[in-house]
Parts: C-alpha cells; sequence; structure tokens
C-alpha cells in the first residue's frame, strides 16, 4: 500500500533562517505531488504541484520554492522566513497523470512557526 | 479559475442530530467533487467522493453527499451525528489542467463541534 511521510511535525524558525520540509511516497510510481498550507479560517491553499521529477508549477508567488529531485520526494524550501510563513503546511500525492479521477491523500503536515 | 465556497465556518450540533454542510462550487465544465475530514490531532482524509453516476454518493461513516448541478452544489449530510465527528470538514473540487494534475480547489472549511 501507498505511505505518505512528512517532516518534521513541528518546526520552530526564526525570521530570516533557511527551510528546509520534506515529504516522500512510497508504494507508488510517478504520483503528482503537492505542496498546500493551511491557513485557520482559510482553509488549504495550493502553493506548488509537480508531474515529474524537476517539474514544478507555482500557484501563488510567495517567498518558498519547490524541488523534485527524485520521482518520490518533494522539497519545500525557503533562503529567509518571513512572519508571514508561519503555518500548517500539508504534502499529498495522487496517481500519475494517466489514472485521473482519484483523490489527493495527504501527510500528517508540519506546523511551523517564525519568531 | 474554480472556486469553493462553505459558508457555514463552525457548527455545533448535540448527539443524534442531523447534519447538513453546505458547499457550492463555481466551475463551468466537469467537476469531480470531494470532501475531506480532518479529526484533532490527525491529517486529512478523504470522506467521500463524486466522480460521475448516481449524484447522491456514499462515504464512511454513514456521510453521505448530494451533487445537484443545476445548484453547483455538493452538500454533506449525515442523519444522526456523533460526538466522535467533531472534526473539521472540507469541500474539494478537481482542476484538471493540461498537465493533468488534478489540482483541487478547497474551500475554507467547516468546524463541526458535537457535544454530548
Amino acid at each position: 500500500s501507498q505511505t505518505i511521510h512528512q517532516w518534521p511535525a513541528t518546526l520552530v524558525q526564526p525570521v530570516g533562517s533557511p527551510l528546509s520540509l520534506e515529504c516522500t511516497v512510497e508504494g507508488t510510481s510517478n504520483p503528482n505531488l503537492y505542496w498546500y498550507r493551511q491557513a485557520a479560517g482559510r482553509g488549504l491553499q495550493l502553493l506548488f504541484y509537480s508531474v515529474g521529477i524537476g517539474q514544478i508549477s507555482s500557484e501563488v508567488p510567495q517567498n518558498l520554492s519547490a524541488s523534485r529531485p527524485q520521482d518520490r520526494q518533494f522539497i519545500l524550501s525557503s533562503k529567509k522566513l518571513l512572519l508571514s510563513d508561519s503555518g500548517f503546511y500539508l504534502c499529498a500525492w495522487a496517481p500519475p497523470r494517466d489514472r485521473r479521477n482519484q483523490p489527493q491523500h495527504f501527510g500528517d503536515g508540519t506546523r511551523l512557526s517564525i519568531l | 479559475a474554480q472556486s469553493v465556497s462553505q459558508h457555514n465556518h463552525h457548527v455545533i450540533l448535540s448527539e443524534a442530530a442531523s447534519l447538513e454542510l453546505g458547499c457550492n462550487y463555481s466551475y463551468g465544465g466537469t467537476v469531480n467533487l470531494f470532501w475531506y475530514v480532518q479529526y484533532p490531532g490527525q491529517h486529512l482524509q478523504l470522506l467521500l467522493k463524486y466522480f460521475s453516476g448516481d449524484p447522491l454518493v456514499k462515504g464512511i461513516k454513514g456521510f453521505e453527499a448530494e451533487f445537484i448541478k443545476s445548484k453547483f452544489s455538493f452538500n454533506l449530510r449525515k442523519p444522526s451525528v456523533q460526538w466522535s465527528d467533531t472534526a473539521e470538514y472540507f469541500c474539494a473540487v478537481n482542476g484538471v489542467y493540461q498537465t493533468g494534475a488534478n489540482n483541487l480547489f478547497f474551500g475554507t472549511g467547516t468546524r463541526l463541534t458535537v457535544i454530548p
């Protein structure tokens, strides 16, 4: 069966510091991968998605970037964190594009607090 | 672009009461619709989904949702809620881009509190 792992679960970082959140998926090949941010009262906002290695699409302009160095690895990064980057970050995966009409499956999330 | 509206931000019910959470979307084409649930301290889980066919779909834990195309709605229902249904509920709409990424657009969520 497929599983998705996100780490760390909780992170406290000072303003201006770098960020690296990692997400890996097991049990599937060539998944679509997604990074969301969940803010209180604002639901889930799609930040990035990827349909393959090295293919990253950004949905909203921001201080963050994403990379997909391996098929089942998705990394969310920042060079210098802002206070506004605080939030709950969720990684998700879905079967590849040739299998449409499939739901997304979410990781446990990372709560990021910027001080 | 797709958008999803959940008009109920916080719903408080007593056990055994009936539940209906509203979800409306805006998209002119064919849609896939989802309800996700997030229990306290847990990850987001799929509750039910609609792709095609019978507009009344049944999910886990006694939940169901009805797709009404003319109203662009996909309301979630449960005839009798339990304390364990306390959670946040998210409605989502599928947006299929040329890349086939099957991106989801989420509503802002509805927090359900069930009082024993």
